[in-house]
């Protein structure tokens, strides 16, 4: 069965400071990639994906994401964190071989302190 | 745009009772899923659907889990009886088709305590 990794569990910051949130999977064929935030008090909601073609992907509000295959990583970046960005990030992997369920990772909590 | 519906906001049961969340999903969603996301975890998929017939269900505890879709639209999840390990937030969420590269809808979820 697909497994996702989320090894940073809370992740405290100043503003400006650059972010990197680590993200692996355990499948080894065709994978679609997310990654979903939640900010406090609201709903889940998608931030980027990837799914095929350049392997860096741009997603709202600054962010962006890079597919390694090698390394089975998609790690989530920021270079410059925003009071605003506090919230919890959930990465999230969808196998194309396999049983297409949406599994997810156990999530980053992000503090981004003014 | 509507979003995903869900209710009720809160529950708190004790064990044993049964409780029993609703969803209803975006307008022409056709793939609906449940999540249970416990404290500390990410969410675990319980169920998915495609219309109104269930696409995956493994992870569900069926002992004392059960969910339909009877028209393909809205769902019910029920539980029956619950246990304290059962405390967690359920997530219902959509998409248009189910394909692999969609994203998924979520909606504000049940937060079920089981005392």
């Amino acid at each position: 069965a697909q497994s996702v990794s989320q090894h940073n569990h809370h992740v405290i910051l100043s503003e400006a400071a650059s972010l990197e949130l680590g993200c692996n999977y355990s499948y080894g064929g065709t994978v679609n990639l997310f990654w979903y935030v939640q900010y406090p008090g609201q709903h889940l909601q998608l931030l980027l994906k990837y799914f095929s073609g350049d392997p860096l992907v741009k997603g709202i509000k600054g962010f962006e994401a890079e597919f390694i295959k090698s390394k089975f990583s998609f790690n989530l970046r920021k270079p410059s964190v925003q009071w605003s960005d506090t919230a919890e990030y959930f990465c999230a992997v969808i196998d194309s071989g396999g049983s297409y369920i949406p599994t997810f990772g156990r999530g980053t909590s992000l503090i981004v302190h003014p | 745009e509507a979003g995903v519906a869900q209710s009720p906001r809160y529950k708190i049961i004790e064990k044993r009772q049964s409780v029993a969340f609703w969803c209803n999903p975006i307008s022409g969603h056709a793939t609906l899923y449940w999540y249970q996301q416990i404290l500390g975890q990410g969410p675990k998929l319980l169920i998915q659907f495609q219309n109104n017939g269930v696409v995956d269900d493994s992870q569900l505890p069926k002992d004392r889990f059960s969910a339909e879709r009877l028209k393909g639209v809205d769902s019910t999840l029920k539980i029956q009886p619950a246990k304290l390990e059962d405390s967690a937030v359920y997530l219902c969420a959509s998409s248009l088709q189910g394909t692999t590269n969609e994203k998924l809808f979520f909606g504000s979820g049940t937060q079920l305590s089981v005392l």
